[in-house]
């Protein structure tokens, strides 16, 4: 099956700071989300992006479908953001990365 | 629609036991997904249906694991004998194509002691 990695695992910033989360894929793709996962467990989808650029107020990503990466950026970032973000790829079903554990401290 | 449910959200059971949890998807979805998680992982992948057809099945859906979804509306998810390592939160989502976005529920988290 399609192998989704995710980078860094961890991420600790200060607020105010600006960082970029990697996704890379092994194979081609249907379909891309972000989702961030909050402290009681629920996934907010973030993006659903299976190629180009989509921004939605201080977030953004990219995704280079045929270079097999997807980009998250989290701009002026805030302690509301903290908690883990997934890379989810749809070949014939979704799979997901192993996430990135953002911290934002005050 | 208020979304993806599920029911309950949390249940915590004796070892041994049977368990079922209940998703219920975004109304004109057709494709409804289980999916499962343990702490410090991403959610993996169990299984899916395409209204009342089961399409594909995860080889870590033990024969202890069962889901249904009898008229391709609601499913459910039913374990029994539950073990130990069953822990984890078990995730519902719902797509309305395979190739659009899918929308999450809340999850159930299950404890077995």
């Amino acid at each position: 099956g399609i192998q989704v990695e995710q980078s860094p695992p961890d991420l600790i910033l200060q607020e105010g700071a600006n960082s970029t989360l990697r996704c890379n894929f092994s194979d081609s793709v249907n379909n891309l989300q972000w989702f961030h996962q909050n402290p009681w467990g629920q996934l907010i989808n973030l993006f659903y992006i299976p190629s180009g650029t989509k921004q939605n107020g201080r977030l953004s990503a990219t995704t280079v479908a045929t270079e097999r990466y997807s980009l998250l950026y989290i701009s002026s970032s805030q302690t509301t953001d903290s908690g883990v973000y997934f890379c989810a790829v749809v070949g014939n079903d979704m799979r997901f990365g192993a996430g990135t554990r953002l911290t934002v401290k005050p | 629609d208020t979304g993806v449910s599920q029911d309950p959200r949390h249940k915590i059971t004796k070892r041994g036991q049977n368990v079922t949890f209940r998703c219920d998807p975004i109304s004109e979805h057709n494709r409804l997904y289980w999916y499962r998680q343990t702490l410090g992982q991403g959610p993996e992948f169990l299984t899916y249906f395409q209204n009342e057809a089961q399409l594909e099945k995860s080889r870590l859906l033990s024969d202890r694991f069962s889901a249904e979804r009898p008229k391709g509306s609601f499913s459910t998810l039913e374990i029994q004998r539950t073990e130990q390592g069953d822990s984890a939160m078990y995730l519902c989502a719902s797509s309305l194509e395979f190739d659009r976005g899918y929308t999450f529920g809340s999850g159930t988290r299950l404890t077995v002691v």
